[in-house]
């Protein structure tokens, strides 16, 4: 166990459709970061955010949004769901936004996406 | 930007067996973090081993160990005594050291079967 979760374990939604996938990071971490794994695309970078701030931006689309509120959990906003959005969408938690050797990222379980 | 090259899509080996699994990747940076992820059925990210790229000894971690050749660029992972639970798809993953850039980098992975 991680210390990170993730809820809910899986989503089932229709195309057009708009979800929340839920991330609270390990206790005293800082720093969370959002990843899809889809079958074509791999496992990519979405977005980090760093005590409420967004740090850094990957390849995250316009319909989707992201947010870190004050007690450090996180959320994913996908919108306008379109069947290339099924994945599996992971949340890392980190101790801080410094690149220390010991700054290793932690994985939840994962979100299981699938667009109908 | 960094890219992380896994070539071997598949591989199998024998139980007791040793098998090493490639990975080469490309940066511009001279001091950063590489790591090989297992990723069981469960599909959970677990963190196998890990590499400061300034240390010239390589890691290892009871059964798993690496050669890590930075000049080539290279960073490949030896599983010794191959179990049964080493089954997984593994990940080797590039961490920069600059502030929002702690992003991991994935390769594509490559699907390890350890035959009884």
């Amino acid at each position: 166990d991680s210390g990170v979760t993730q809820t809910p374990k899986h989503l089932i939604t229709a195309t057009g459709q708009r979800v929340t996938l839920r991330c609270s990071p390990r206790s005293g971490d800082l720093s969370v970061y959002w990843y899809q794994q889809s079958l074509d695309q791999g496992l990519q970078f979405l977005i980090q955010y760093y005590n409420g701030e967004e740090r850094a931006k990957g390849n995250i689309l316009e319909r989707f949004s992201a947010q870190q509120f004050p007690d450090l959990h996180s959320e994913l906003n996908l919108s306008s769901l379109e069947l290339g959005d099924s994945a599996l969408y992971f949340c890392a938690s980190s101790g801080s936004s410094g690149g220390g050797f010991y700054n290793e990222q932690f994985f939840g379980p994962g979100t299981r996406l699938t667009v109908l | 930007a960094q890219t992380v090259t896994q070539s071997q899509p598949e591989m199998s080996v024998q139980e007791a067996e040793t098998v090493t699994l490639s990975c080469t990747y490309d940066t511009s940076e001279s001091d950063y973090y590489l790591f090989w992820y297992k990723q069981p059925p469960s599909r959970q990210m677990i963190l196998v081993i890990r590499q400061e790229a300034y240390k010239q000894q390589n890691a290892t971690e009871n059964r798993f160990s690496v050669n890590f050749q930075k000049a080539a660029k290279s960073f490949s992972l030896k599983i010794s005594d191959s179990q049964l639970g080493d089954a997984a798809m593994y990940f080797c993953a590039y961490r920069g050291l600059i502030q929002g850039a702690q992003k991991l980098v994935f390769g594509q992975g490559t699907r390890l079967t350890i035959n009884p």
